[in-house]
């Protein structure tokens, strides 16, 4: 089976641009996560979905991120406008179940964002 | 709120040696996993195991719920295995949707 698949694998991009990063979840999974790494602040939870609706999304840092999941199989993340301190390693994830029960988390392979 | 701490910080191996790294948890979990995170950055789900022990190939992993840790084995260590390990739980104080992950064990397997 497929993984899940994340593109762009790497973005550079001016300050001020948009940014969207695309994300097709595991076949079967009813829950998608968007997760931002960096060197400073490891990995964080930005937000994330049950059967298509957004759960939490208390760790989105500002009202620049915005997250979608139009249907079942596929989600964006949006930056607009971007800046330099966005430049991480957006990572999104799928789990067959909750972490409340017996959901394991699969990730892709991460969109590396550069932000000059 | 649920604390994770992964012990040690960083380990230095020589090839074909075993290593045994400890994630401690302050509270009772129904969720834990471990991952590696390969120099690539890509981060790989290697163990579900919220208690008892498992194995797949050189890698184990046994978790004793009741004494709140987590090990993870490795045995026989190749050049493969360097990486990040993160351990990460989830419990019903938390959100069903948040695992809380460790700060991780930075390994590096020396030829």
């Amino acid at each position: 089976d497929a993984g899940v698949i994340q593109s762009p694998r790497h973005e550079v991009t001016e300050m001020g641009q948009e940014v969207t990063l695309r994300c097709k979840p595991i076949s079967g999974h009813d829950y998608l996560f968007w997760y931002r790494q960096t060197m400073m602040r490891g990995l964080e939870l930005l937000i994330y979905f049950n059967n298509n609706v957004p759960i939490d999304d208390s760790g989105m840092p500002e009202d620049r991120f915005s997250a979608k999941m139009p249907n079942a199989s596929f989600s964006t993340l949006k930056i607009q406008p971007s800046e330099p301190r966005d430049s991480a390693v957006y990572f999104c994830a799928s789990s067959l179940a909750s972490f409340y029960n017996t959901g394991e988390l699969f990730f892709g392979e991460g969109s590396r964002l550069t932000v000059l | 709120g649920i604390q994770v701490e992964q012990s040690p910080p960083d380990l230095i191996l020589q090839e074909g040696a075993n290593s045994t790294l400890r994630c401690n948890f302050s509270d009772s979990v129904n969720n834990l996993q471990w991952f590696h995170q390969n120099p690539w950055g890509q981060l790989i789900n290697l163990f579900y195991i919220p208690s008892g022990t498992k194995q797949n190939g050189r890698l184990s992993a046994t978790t004793v719920a009741t004494e709140r840790y987590s090990l993870l084995y490795i045995s026989s260590s190749q050049t493969t295995d360097s990486g990040v390990y993160f351990c990460a739980v989830g419990h019903y104080g938390g959100s069903q949707g948040n695992l809380i992950f460790g700060k991780g064990t930075k390994l590096s397997v020396k030829p």
